[in-house]
């Protein structure tokens, strides 16, 4: 069975630019949620999606957004970047939601000039 | 201005040995627990979980440990072995809410 996919795995934007990542959960995973991982503050939780709804949230600003599609897979977009959102953005998938059995995907490493 | 980085706790074993990560957590409600292994460049990789109402789990090579009174869970690894070099993380989860502790790094002597 496939790992969770994620792409693009690395990313250069500029500040002020947007950015859309893109994650493939495991077959038959409905619950896809997103960490964003830096140095300074370790793994922080952004948001999880099932069945296409928005289901938790974490404390990030309005810039950060996301959606789900029917076949699971899930897009997170940051719009208007800073510098603070270099990061690696991990996306991982259960079946039965967030906290359950995650299986992360290999990241996608974004760098803002 | 300088950015300051989480200060990883490390712990260095030789090949052959056990070794013992800790994690402290946070939220008594918690009721599921994760640990992770994160290897450079990799995004993190499911090891072994424990729920609340147990006390301890084994696997492969892995066990897990906890102990609600303090809120404290560790990993040991038995016949520590270099490809087990990674950064080792544990994760709570209350209600889907998942908070993840900051690792510490197990490097392995040969």
């Amino acid at each position: 069975k496939a790992g969770v996919t994620q792409t693009p795995r690395y990313l250069i934007k500029t500040r002020g630019q947007q950015v859309t990542l893109s994650c493939s959960p495991i077959s038959g995973h409905r619950s896809v949620s997103w960490y964003q991982q830096t140095p300074g503050q370790g793994l922080q939780f952004l948001f999880e999606y099932f069945s296409e709804t928005q289901r938790n949230k974490g404390n990030f600003p309005g810039r950060f957004s996301g959606r789900q599609f029917s076949n699971s897979r899930s897009e997170m977009n940051v719009s208007t970047l800073e510098l603070g959102d270099s990061a690696l953005y991990l996306c991982a998938s259960t079946k039965e939601g967030a906290g359950r059995s995650q299986y992360f995907g290999p990241g996608t490493r974004l760098l803002v000039l | 201005g300088e950015s300051v980085g989480l200060h990883l706790p490390t712990l260095s074993v030789q090949e052959g040995d056990n070794s013992i990560i800790n994690c402290a957590y946070s939220n008594s409600a918690s009721d599921y627990f994760i640990w992770y292994k994160q290897e450079s460049g990799k995004g993190p990789q499911f090891i072994i979980d424990i729920r609340s109402n147990m006390d301890k789990r084994q696997g492969q090579r892995v066990t897990v440990l906890l102990n609600k009174t303090v809120k404290h869970l560790s990993l040991q690894i038995a016949a520590t072995q270099p490809g087990d070099s990674a950064v080792y993380f544990c994760a709570e989860n209350n209600n889907n809410d998942m908070r993840f502790g900051a690792g510490t790094r197990l490097t392995v002597k040969p």
